[in-house]
């Protein structure tokens, strides 16, 4: 079966520092991999996704994420947050088998203080 | 293009009453998910609908169903409802089966 873990439940950092969101996943078969962010009170919205191909995929809005296989690992990266950063970002992995099942992880809050 | 849409936005009911939630997908996509948002217990897949047939569902009980329109909007109907139901209750849609969910902003459903 697969799961997914978000090793930080809270990441509190300073404006215009870099920050990292860490996700691991356990599966024994091929997955596709996202990261989705909520903010307060709204639903989920698509950051980005590895579906296949290069191991680095970015979002429009400076967020990067990359791929690593052997770690079974797809930590979120942005090299410099904004106080609008400030919501929960959650890690899912969907196999690629056909489940339609998204499995997430019990997400990060991302806390942007001035 | 229109997102995913939810109706109602927040649902009040008492515990044994029945809730039905709704959700219009985004024009084209013929797949639709719901997945249960409770706190303390994370997002949990319920149920998966495409081209009208239920296709997979998650670890919930029987009292948890839905249904899919020829439109394929779809509407999820919890039964009996129970205190531990109280959650925000997603809505995704995907162009086929294998693709990209996109999510509706929820409904938020209290149970007294």
């Amino acid at each position: 079966a697969q799961s997914v873990t978000q090793l930080d439940s809270q990441v509190p950092v300073f404006e215009e520092a870099p920050v990292e969101l860490r996700c691991n996943y356990s599966s024994s078969v091929s997955v596709y991999l996202f990261w989705y962010v909520q903010y307060p009170n709204q639903g989920l919205q698509l950051l980005l996704k590895y579906l296949s191909g290069s191991t680095l995929v970015e979002s429009i809005n400076g967020f990067e994420a990359e791929f690593n296989k052997s770690q079974t690992s797809f930590h979120l990266r942005k090299p410099s947050v904004h106080i609008s950063d400030t919501a929960e970002y959650f890690c899912a992995v969907s196999p690629s088998s056909n489940t339609g099942k998204l499995i997430f992880g019990q997400g990060t809050t991302l806390q942007v203080k001035p | 293009e229109a997102g995913v849409t939810q109706s109602p936005t927040h649902l009040i009911k008492t515990r044994g009453q029945q809730a039905t939630l709704r959700c219009s997908p985004i024009s084209g996509h013929t797949s639709v998910y719901w997945y249960q948002q409770a706190l303390g217990l994370g997002l949990q897949f319920l149920l998966w609908y495409d081209e009208g047939e239920e296709r997979n569902r998650g670890n919930f009980p029987p009292r948890f169903s839905g249904r899919q329109f020829p439109n394929y909007s779809s509407e999820l109907n919890v039964n009996a409802l129970e205190l531990e139901d109280s959650a925000l209750y997603l809505c995704a849609s995907s162009r086929g089966q294998s693709d990209t969910q996109y999510f509706g902003p929820g409904t938020r459903l209290t149970v007294l």
